[in-house]
C-alpha cells in the first residue's frame, strides 16, 4: 500500500490556527478510525499527539484536534505557539494488520 | 510512566544481520502490542513490525517479510527484531514503540530514543 499523502509544509503566525490533512484511500484512512498522529522535533522520538481519529493522550494540550471525513484525515492546531514547531506524520490501520505512515508536514510557525 | 530503551544497532556490511532489542519498564509489558518503526536519514516514519502482548501474533510490512523476524520475551520484558539479508536501504534509526491500549492499532504512546542502523560496504 502506498504512503498515506500529507502536504510537505504548512505555516502558520503565532496564535493562529492550522489544519494539516492526511489522505488515504477507502481500505486505510476511510475504513478504520485507527488513525493518529505525530508530532517530531529534530533529534527527538515522535510524540504521539492524537489516536483513535480524535483522541488526545494525557497531557497534550487541547489546542490538539483530529478528525476525519472520508479518505481524509485532518490535524488542527489551534493558538499556535513557537514549540509547536516540528513535522506532524499521520499514519493510518490499513487492514490486514498493516500500518501506513503519511510522508510527514514540517511546520513552520511564522 | 513507561519508558521503552532500544539496543543492538551499528554497522554492517551488505546481507549481513542485526539482532534489535528494546526493554520495556515502568508498564504491564505483557498487556501491550510493541512495533517496531524506523526512520531512514532525513525521510518519513515506515512501520517495520509488530507484536501483540502475549507474543501469539506477529505483523510485517510487506517488503520486510522474509527477512525480519520479531519475537518477545515477556519476562524479560524485552523485544527483539531479527534482521537477516541486510540491505543499504535499511539503513534507519529503529524505533521500538507501545500500543496506547491493547485494542488499539497504530497508536503508539511510548516510545523508545532509537537505534541506529548503517548498511554499508
Amino acid at each position: 500500500q502506498s504512503a498515506l499523502t500529507q502536504p510537505p509544509s504548512a505555516s502558520g503566525s503565532p496564535g493562529q490556527s492550522v489544519t494539516i490533512s492526511c489522505t488515504g484511500t477507502s481500505g486505510d484512512v476511510g475504513g478504520y478510525n485507527y488513525v493518529s498522529w505525530y508530532q517530531q522535533h529534530p533529534g527527538k522520538a515522535p510524540q504521539l499527539i492524537i489516536y483513535e481519529v480524535s483522541k488526545r493522550p494525557s497531557g497534550v494540550p487541547d489546542r490538539f484536534s483530529g478528525s476525519k471525513s472520508g479518505n481524509t484525515a485532518s490535524l488542527t492546531v489551534s493558538k499556535l505557539q513557537t514549540e509547536d514547531e516540528a513535522t506532524y506524520f499521520c499514519n493510518s490501520f490499513g487492514g490486514s494488520d498493516n500500518l501506513i505512515f503519511g510522508g510527514g508536514t514540517k511546520l513552520t510557525v511564522l | 510512566e513507561g519508558q521503552l530503551l532500544e539496543s543492538g544497532g551499528g554497522s554492517v556490511q551488505p546481507g549481513g544481520s542485526l539482532r534489535l532489542s528494546c526493554e520495556g519498564s515502568g508498564f504491564t509489558f505483557n498487556n501491550y502490542a510493541v512495533n517496531w518503526v524506523r526512520q531512514a536519514p532525513g525521510r518519513g516514519l515506515e512501520w517495520v513490525s509488530g507484536i501483540t502482548g502475549s507474543g501469539a501474533s506477529t505483523y510485517y510490512a510487506d517488503s520486510l517479510r522474509g527477512r525480519f523476524t520479531i519475537s518477545r520475551d515477556n519476562y524479560k520484558n524485552m523485544v527483539y527484531l531479527q534482521m537477516n539479508s541486510l540491505r543499504v536501504e535499511d539503513t534507519a534509526v529503529y524505533y521500538c514503540a507501545k500500543e496506547v491500549r491493547s485494542t488499539s492499532k497504530g497508536s503508539f504512546d511510548i516510545w523508545g530514543r532509537g537505534t541506529s542502523v548503517t548498511v554499508s560496504s
